[in-house]
C-alpha cells in the first residue's frame, strides 16, 4: 500500500535558523504529495503540493519542498524559521493518507 | 482560501448516546468530503470518503454502523457517532473539496473534540 513516512516526531530549531522536515514515500509511480501545517485551534492548511514537473515546489509562508525520486523523498524546507512556524507538520499523499507528523518547536 | 466549518467544536456526552458532528463548506460546493480521526499527538486517520448524494466509502476497520456519514447536500456532511463509548473519544476532522483525488484541493475544518464519559 502507498504510504508516507515522517521519521522525525519532534524537531526543535532556533528562530532564524533553517529548517528541513523529512518525508519519505513508498509508491512506484510518481506520487501526488502534499505538506500541511496544523496549528492549535485551526484546520490543516496546505503549504504546497507536488504533482509533476519542476521538482522544487514553492509554497506559502516561505516554505519549499523538493521531490527526489532517487531518494523517495519530499522534504520540506524553510531558510529562516519564525516563531509563528511552531506547529505540527504533516506530509500526505494523493489518496489523503497522512504521515505521522512532525512537531516543530521554535526556540527564541 | 475556501472555508470549512465544523460544529460543534467540542462535545461531551455520556456513554451510550449518539453525537452528530456537522461539516459545512461555507463558500463553495463540496462534492467530496473526507472524515478523519486524530488521536492525541498522532496523525490523521482517514475514516471515510463521502460524495454528495451517494453512500460513503469507509476505510478498512471503520465500523459503518458506528460512524454514520451523510452527505445530503453540496455544503453539508454529517458524522454521527452512534452509541458512543469512551474509546470513541477523539478529535474528528473533516475536509471538503470540489472533487475527489489529488487534483482537487481539500480544505480542512478546525475539528471537533469528542469526549465520551
Amino acid at each position: 500500500a502507498q504510504s508516507v513516512t515522517q521519521p522525525d516526531i519532534h524537531i526543535t530549531v532556533s528562530e532564524g535558523a533553517s529548517l528541513e522536515l523529512r518525508c519519505n514515500y513508498s509508491y512506484g509511480a510518481t506520487p501526488y504529495l502534499f505538506w500541511y501545517v496544523q496549528s492549535p485551534g485551526q484546520g490543516l492548511q496546505l503549504l504546497l503540493k507536488y504533482f509533476s514537473g519542476d521538482t522544487l515546489v514553492q509554497g506559502i509562508k516561505g516554505f519549499e519542498a523538493e521531490f527526489k525520486r532517487s531518494q523517495s523523498s519530499f522534504n520540506l524546507r524553510k531558510p529562516s524559521v519564525h516563531w509563528s512556524d511552531a506547529a505540527e507538520y504533516f506530509c500526505a499523499q494523493g489518496d489523503m493518507r497522512f504521515g505521522a507528523g512532525t512537531r516543530l518547536t521554535v526556540k527564541p | 482560501g475556501a472555508v470549512v466549518s465544523q460544529h460543534p467544536s467540542w462535545v461531551i456526552c455520556k456513554s451510550g448516546t449518539s453525537v452528530k458532528i456537522e461539516c459545512r463548506s461555507l463558500d463553495f460546493q463540496a462534492t467530496t468530503m473526507f472524515w478523519y480521526r486524530q488521536f492525541p499527538k498522532q496523525s490523521l486517520m482517514l475514516m471515510a470518503t463521502s460524495n454528495e448524494g451517494s453512500k460513503a466509502t469507509y476505510e478498512q476497520g471503520v465500523e459503518k454502523d458506528k460512524f454514520l456519514i451523510n452527505h445530503a447536500s453540496l455544503t453539508l456532511s454529517t458524522l454521527t457517532v452512534t452509541s458512543a463509548h469512551p474509546e470513541d473519544s477523539s478529535f474528528y476532522i473533516c475536509s471538503a473539496g470540489t472533487g475527489p483525488g489529488p487534483y482537487n484541493e481539500q480544505f480542512f475544518g478546525p475539528g471537533t473534540r469528542l469526549t465520551v464519559l
